[in-house]
């Protein structure tokens, strides 16, 4: 049973650009989770997202963030625009639909540089 | 409010034990965790306990909740280097958002 996956693992930008975050959850999760983790602190939630539903995007920034969990395929965190302060290590966390909905498992992040 | 505070850094000896301490502010969390992060990897799921316990021990790992004082320690039996990393602790809140302490850097010395 494979894991959270992301890609990419590094992502390197420029500012302005766009920059798009891939999360396949775990086989048989359909509870995805977005934290951001800025060099030398703890990680911070974002967004908590079901299949083509957003439930709770509390700690989304209120401009040029965005994400979706279709029906098929991966969810994906949107950035557009970046600037420098974005930088940073962004993870997906899945659980499951079913049993121990609040326990949270971690990808391996994708690390976003913006130049 | 949302608030867990760690201890920054911990260094021990190689077959010592470690307790890593958190503190944290909600008492409606229903599940707490601990999490290991080592140098550019995603974060591992070590081990957690459901609010109503006191205590939970998985081989190595001990978990001692003081619900009263809003206190989770982890403790790790004959700390080898390799369990040198960051070590997170969490609250989960109304069973969707984790909220994180900043970490506790733990140094194993051989």
């Amino acid at each position: 049973n494979a894991g959270v996956m992301q890609n990419p693992r590094h992502l390197v930008r420029r500012r302005g650009q766009e920059a798009r975050l891939r999360c396949s959850p775990m086989k048989g999760h359909s509870h995805v989770y977005w934290y951001r983790q800025l060099p030398e602190e703890g990680l911070k939630f974002m967004v908590y997202l079901q299949k083509e539903n957003i439930i709770d995007e509390s700690g989304m920034p209120k401009e040029r963030f965005s994400a979706e969990f279709p029906k098929e395929g991966p969810s994906i965190l949107r950035i557009q625009q970046v600037v420098r302060g974005d930088s940073a290590a962004y993870f997906c966390a899945s659980s499951p639909e079913q049993g121990r909905q609040e326990t949270q498992y971690f990808g391996p992040g994708t690390r976003l540089l913006v130049l | 409010g949302e608030d867990v505070e760690q201890s920054l850094f911990l260094s021990v000896r190689e077959g010592d034990s470690s307790v890593i301490n958190c503190t944290y502010t909600d008492s409606s969390s229903t599940y707490l965790y601990w999490y290991k992060q080592e140098p550019g990897a995603g974060l591992q799921l070590l081990t957690y306990i459901f609010s109503n316990m006191d205590m939970k021990q998985d081989q190595r790992l001990t978990v001692l909740l003081n619900k009263k004082d809003k206190h989770l320690s982890l403790r790790i039996a004959d700390t080898q280097t390799g369990d040198s990393a960051i070590y997170f602790c969490a609250e989960s809140l109304y069973g969707n958002k984790l909220v994180f302490g900043a970490g506790t850097i733990l140094r194993v010395k051989s």
